[in-house]
């Protein structure tokens, strides 16, 4: 049971280019999530999905999309990457529907650095 | 979700009982007390939920009491280990988690030895 991996661990990427940060869980949780951790804060939301095909936003969703197209896998995507988001992503996945009382489970995180 | 308020750092040493306590003074009849624990170049990781009156497990204690107003996570005999970063959560997830998990900076507990 390897719970919710992130993929890659570190990337740099250069202003303006594309990319995908991977996340999947193998514990059956309708509802995943991606959040970023500037230095010193706590963690923001960016994007969050309660089921394959649903996908919503949050806090922070300018410069990011999201797709859910499995219950396993929930990738985000930056179009046109800016020196704002350099920071660290999580992603994070939990049971939703019907338990108040829900437990998430965080990916070790994925240190993007926009030059 | 109802805000919260911690305090953002604290210091102990090995051995000592740490109590963090966390003001929520809008909590809502259905939200749910979290503490979740985060440590360096990690992601957060969950310590123990409650409703109301104490919880215990093998990690901590949450006391709460009957207002709900405030919560206090314990920490028996802390070591080096758990110099990390807290927070406390308050929230009712049934609808789906659409406002997420909201963390503010939660508290910077350093153990000294």
């Amino acid at each position: 049971n390897a719970g919710v991996t992130q993929t890659p661990k570190f990337q740099v990427l250069k202003t303006g280019q594309s990319m995908t940060l991977q996340c999947a869980q193998d514990m059956n949780h309708e509802y995943m999530s991606w959040y970023r951790q500037d230095p010193g804060m706590g963690l923001r939301l960016i994007h969050y999905s309660v089921g394959a095909g649903i996908t919503d936003q949050g806090e922070v969703p300018n410069g990011y999309n999201v797709s859910r197209s499995t219950t396993e896998d929930f990738p985000l995507r930056l179009l046109s990457a800016a020196p704002s988001q350099t920071s660290v992503y999580f992603c994070a996945s939990s049971y939703t529907t019907g338990r108040r009382d829900t437990e998430a489970f965080f990916g070790q995180g994925t240190r993007l650095t926009v030059v | 979700l109802a805000k919260t308020t911690q305090p953002i750092s604290m210091d102990s040493y090995e051995g000592q009982e740490v109590n963090i306590t966390c003001s929520h003074n809008n909590i809502a009849t259905n939200d749910y007390i979290t503490w979740y624990q985060q440590f360096p170049s990690q992601g957060p990781r969950f310590i123990i939920q409650g409703y109301k009156t104490k919880v215990t497990n093998e990690v901590a204690s949450l006391f709460i009491p009957a207002d709900r107003k405030s919560s206090t996570l314990s920490l028996p005999r802390v070591s080096l280990s758990d110099t990390a970063v807290y927070y406390c959560l308050v929230g009712d997830w049934t609808g789906g988690g659409a406002d997420g998990l909201t963390f503010g900076k939660g508290t910077h507990l350093i153990i000294q030895p």
